[in-house]
């Protein structure tokens, strides 16, 4: 099956620090998403990536899709306490599967210390 | 808009019984819905995916006869968790995509607690 591998699992970080995390796949994905989850929720959406190589922002994050197709990172920068949060990478859309289904990373427990 | 909810948000039950979870699309018709479980600590695992007026396609290791989904209308599925028993315990997500449209929707979960 479709695997990602997501690091780091989890970051502790002093509040007005950047914080990197990436994703790498074995397979290639038409579209990579970086989703983040607050305790007892469901995912919300933050950044959605369509194109090979494609650096998308959105405000403090940023985002970008790997040439291969394969990886993908996100930054978020000048972290605050409300960043805290589980980040999930997901890919979606593989050759010969579904173009709905998302494959998701093991997540980033991202700690931000005021 | 894009609203999904989950009804109830949390519920507790006894072993044996079974439990009904829903899923709502609120201003969008879905013509796809998703069902993830997600154990603590633990990433989101898909367990099936339901298109409106047909049977579920479930994906390998998860029990049809056990995790009955019902997606009988384009805004309603549900999942119900039949002879419940305390491995069972978990957050249940759904998440909903609209007719030509691939972003998934995630629903706010329910937690299950099996006693």
């Amino acid at each position: 099956g479709q695997q990602l591998n997501q690091s780091p699992q989890s970051m502790f970080i002093q509040e007005g620090e950047d914080v990197s995390m990436n994703c790498t796949s074995s397979s290639i994905f038409n579209t990579w998403l970086w989703y983040k989850q607050d305790p007892g929720e469901g995912p919300v959406l933050l950044i959605a990536l369509y194109k090979a190589g494609e650096l998308t922002s959105n405000g403090r994050l940023t985002a970008q899709f790997g040439i291969t197709r394969k990886d993908s990172f996100l930054n978020i920068s000048a972290s605050i306490p409300s960043d805290v949060g589980i980040y999930f990478c997901a890919g979606q859309g593989f050759s010969g599967g579904s173009n709905y289904k998302l494959t998701f990373g093991k997540g980033t427990l991202l700690t931000v210390n005021p | 808009g894009a609203v999904v909810s989950q009804h109830p948000s949390r519920v507790i039950c006894k072993s044996g019984t079974s439990v009904k979870i829903e899923c709502r699309s609120l201003d969008f018709q879905a013509t796809t819905m998703f069902w993830y479980r997600q154990f603590p600590k633990q990433s989101l695992m898909l367990m099936a995916t339901s298109n409106e007026g047909s049977k579920a396609t479930y994906e390998q290791g998860v029990e049809k006869d056990k995790f009955l989904i019902n997606h009988a209308s384009l805004t309603l599925s549900t999942l119900t968790v039949t002879s419940a028993h305390p491995e069972d315990s978990s957050f249940y997500i759904c998440s909903a995509v609209a007719g030509g449209y691939n972003e998934q929707f995630f629903g706010p979960g329910t937690r299950l607690t099996v006693l």
